[in-house]
């Protein structure tokens, strides 16, 4: 099984650039999350979804856009890119709230 | 709101030893889960533990133990034996009824042979 896949694994934008990053998850999970990895903040979270066509902001929204159009794809969009959103972007999925997040390998995003 | 506090950024320990890593968190709700999370320097995301906030007993996984005091908000991990492929950033998580799942800031472990 692929698991939780993310697209593309690096990228270097320049301020102002707009780009959209794809997680793919093929085990039929209700929950998806977009987190953000930056040293000494530890993963911070975007937005996520409960199911397909519901999105939700969370602790770190502003700049970035999500949707979540089909069950196995959560999108995550940068309008105009900025050098605070250099990070590392983790994507990741669940089937219930008891159950464990399945991670994908990141995507290290430079933005100069 | 869930927070989680990891007051420990970085921790040593020499190989077989014992360590102890540190995780207090906050929520409201009364049903709730806990988690830790491995990152080695692969960067993936590996789960250690899980613990189920309704369960009395400390979950177990080989040389992983949890010690949970739910009166207290505690939820350290316990390593025994260390072994130098457990040299990772340790992180624990907490996840509720509002489908968050909310990470701490997370303790560097090193491995000392």
């Amino acid at each position: 099984n692929a698991g939780v896949t993310q697209t593309p694994k690096f990228r270097v934008l320049k301020t102002g650039q707009s780009m959209t990053l794809l997680c793919a998850q093929d085990m039929n999970h209700e929950y998806m999350y977009w987190y953000r990895q930056d040293p000494g903040m530890g993963l911070r979270l975007i937005h996520y979804s409960v199911g397909e066509g519901t999105t939700a902001k969370g602790e770190v929204p502003d700049g970035y856009n999500v949707s979540r159009l089909k069950k196995q794809n959560f999108l995550l969009g940068l309008e105009s890119a900025a050098p605070s959103q250099t990070s590392v972007y983790f994507c990741a999925s669940r089937t219930l709230m008891n159950t464990e997040a399945f991670f994908g390998q990141g995507t290290r995003l430079t933005v100069v | 709101a869930q927070t989680v506090t990891q007051s420990q950024p970085e921790m040593s320990v020499q190989e077989a030893e014992t360590v102890t890593l540190s995780c207090t968190y906050d929520t409201s709700e009364s049903d709730y889960y806990l988690f830790w999370y491995k990152q080695p320097p692969s960067r993936q995301m590996i789960l250690v533990i899980r613990q189920e906030a309704y369960k009395q007993q400390n979950a177990t996984e080989n040389r992983f133990s949890v010690n949970f005091q739910k009166a207290a908000k505690s939820f350290s991990l316990k390593i025994s034996d260390s072994q130098l492929g457990d040299a990772a950033m340790y992180f624990c998580a907490s996840g509720g009824s509002n489908y968050k799942l909310t990470f701490g800031k997370g303790t560097l472990l090193t491995v000392n042979p």
